[in-house]
This record gives C-alpha cells, structure tokens and sequence, in this order.
C-alpha cells in the first residue's frame, strides 16, 4: 500500500520557538493533504486542508498564523508550529490523498512537546 | 456539518467472542464511510470502506461493515476476535460535499482483547 512518512516522529521544545515537521508521500503523488491533531484518549481533530500550489484550507478555531502549512511539491507538506506553547503539546497526524483511488492514508504521527 | 459517534469507548473481551462496534453519521446527502484501526504505536490503517453498492462491505483480517442508510449507521463486525485485534477503532465520514476528501472521525474505540 501507499505510504506516508513523517519527520521527525518526536520532538521536544522550548517554549517560545518554532518547529517545523514533515508530510511525505513516498510512492504516489498527493495534491491533497491533511493535517489533523490529537488529544491522549481522543479522536482526529482536522486542523486544515493543504492544497499543492496554493493556500491551506484551516478549520474554524484553528489559527493559521500560529500552524504555517506549505504544500511546496506534490509529495511534501511541511507544518510549522510558530511560537509553541505548552498547550500546543500533542500528536500531529498527516494524511495524503491519493486521487486515483480517492484514498487517505496516514502517517505515523509528530509527538511534539513544549517545555 | 456532518458529526460521527461512536457510542462504545471502551470494549473488552475474550478471544473468539464476537464484536460489534457501533457507528452512526449525522448527514443528510451521500456520504463515504470508513473504519480505521490503529494498533499501539502504529499509525492508522484503513480496514474497510463504503463508497457504493452492496451495504455489506468485507475488508481486512475478518473484519466487516454494514451500511444501514435508514438508520445511518454503519457497524462493524467480527464473528471471531483475536488478541491481536487488541487497537483503537475510528469510524470516519467523508460527505460529499465539495471538499470531496475531508474525513469526519468518531471518537474512537477501544478494543481490549484478553486470551
């Protein structure tokens, strides 16, 4: 099956600075991509859509100056958390879709903390 | 705005019992339906899809789903569990609606196996 990579798989930072993380596609290409993130014990939340080429789609109450999405090639959407803050610790899910079956399929997830 | 509920949290049971995993959609129009399993530590997997045809949809490792549109709901079954089935269960919807791929989860499932 398809697969989607992430990196890093976890990272640690200082409150204040900024982190970037990686959405790969490694054998298909996505125009489409998502960004979702979740709570211990919880579901998916969708953060935003990510489009190649052109601007995200952010969710209602999803502040897209503090989560910069960039959909640069069809293979790579990158996240950027600008000014992290404990609150913003959680685990960040990429999908892509894969337009000729329709289909998303997951990375493996960003476990990111915030000191 | 289409929502999924997943009214089981938590499940327990033995292996060779019997599973079902409830799901139902709020939607009105027409919609894909979608079961995920995320094994600890593991990214998410898809285990089966609906998208048309015949209501009784089969997908990986015995797993199966029922698509009722009058009841919107879309269950999944396993006639016989394993331990290894041991993962947390997402049902999620994609409407139709424009922004053709963008998934709606439930809450989740979690599915203890004992031997």
């Amino acid at each position: 099956g398809a697969v989607v990579s992430q990196h890093p798989s976890w990272v640690i930072c200082k409150s204040g600075t900024s982190v970037k993380i990686e959405c790969r596609s490694l054998d298909f290409q996505a125009t489409t991509m998502f960004w979702y993130r979740q709570f211990p014990k919880q579901s998916l939340m969708l953060m935003a859509t990510s489009n190649e080429g052109s601007k995200a789609t952010y969710e209602q109450g999803v502040e897209k100056d503090k989560f910069l999405i960039n959909h640069a090639s069809l293979t790579l959407s990158t996240l950027t958390v600008t000014s992290a803050h404990p609150e913003d610790s959680s685990f960040y899910i990429c999908s892509a879709r894969d337009p000729y079956f329709d289909e998303q399929y997951f990375g493996p997830g960003t476990r990111l903390t915030v000191t | 705005a289409q929502s999924v509920s997943q009214h089981n949290h938590h499940v327990i049971l033995s292996e060779a019992a019997s599973l079902e995993l409830g799901c139902n959609y709020s939607y009105g129009g027409t919609v894909n339906l979608f079961w995920y399993v995320q094994y600890p530590g593991q990214h998410l997997q898809l285990l089966l899809k609906y998208f048309s045809g015949d209501p009784l949809v089969k997908g990986i490792k015995g797993f199966e789903a029922e698509f009722i549109k009058s009841k919107f709901s879309f269950n999944l079954r396993k006639p016989s569990v394993q331990w290894s089935d041991t993962a947390e269960y997402f049902c999620a919807v994609n409407a139709h609606t424009g922004t053709a791929s963008k998934l709606t989860f439930g809450t989740g499932t979690r599915l203890q196996v004992t031997l």
